[in-house]
């Protein structure tokens, strides 16, 4: 059975401080990793997803397959980065595979 | 990217009734749509998959009889809550995919009386 878990269920650090939201997954084969971000009154939207190996926002996630870890990171945090995080899984290959969630980290930033 | 939308936004409905809630892909296709549904302050539980022309994969747990799912179009499928009850009461998501990624509409919140 596929699962994620996201240990901290509350997470507040102050505006500059680095940041890291802690994911870890178990899946038997080849997961895709995603980072999804949903902001107060917004739908969920997409932050980034491991095979594009991208920084979005500030924010990076490397793959850890020994870990089975995809933990969040941005150096400097920004008031506006005060959001719920999910992190999320699915069978590779494609937009049809359902995804798998964590239960979330609500990330508050202090000026 | 891609925009999914939901409709209604939101519904007040009498325990006993039923209620639809309508999914569509506004500039993609979709063969494939996921429903979820969101406790507050909770993550996201997959309900089903809404698979266009045929029936929908229930997760388990999830009743089909009571969460009818409909995927007649390649850009609209439907959630139908039956016989409505209060536990019913929710945030109710919709996704579909292209190219790779998932987009999400902006929920239905169901409140049951």
């Amino acid at each position: 059975a596929q699962r994620v878990t996201q240990p901290e269920k509350l997470l507040s650090v102050f505006k500059g401080a680095p940041v890291e939201l802690k994911c870890n997954y178990s899946y038997s084969g080849s997961p895709e990793l995603f980072w999804y971000v949903q902001y107060s009154r917004q739908r969920l939207q997409l932050l980034l997803r491991h095979i594009s190996r991208e920084s979005i926002k500030g924010f990076t996630a490397d793959l850890n397959k020994g870990e089975t870890s995809f933990h969040l990171k941005k150096p400097f945090a920004q008031e506006e980065d005060s959001a719920m995080y999910y992190c999320a899984l699915s069978k590779s290959g494609g937009s049809n595979y359902k995804l798998t969630f964590g239960k979330g980290t609500l990330l508050t930033v202090n000026p | 990217g891609a925009v999914v939308s939901q409709h209604p936004s939101w519904v007040i409905c009498k325990s006993g009734t039923s209620v639809k809630i309508e999914c569509r892909s506004l500039d993609f296709q979709a063969t494939t749509m996921f429903w979820y549904r969101q406790f507050p302050k909770q993550s996201l539980m997959l309900m089903a998959t809404s698979n266009e022309g045929s029936k929908a994969t229930y997760e388990q747990g999830v009743e089909k009889d009571k969460f009818l799912i409909n995927h007649a179009s390649l850009t609209l499928s439907t959630l139908t809550v039956t016989s409505a009850h209060p536990e019913d009461s929710s945030f109710y998501i919709c996704s579909g995919g292209v190219r790779g990624e998932q987009y999400f509409g902006p929920g239905t919140r169901l409140t049951v009386t």
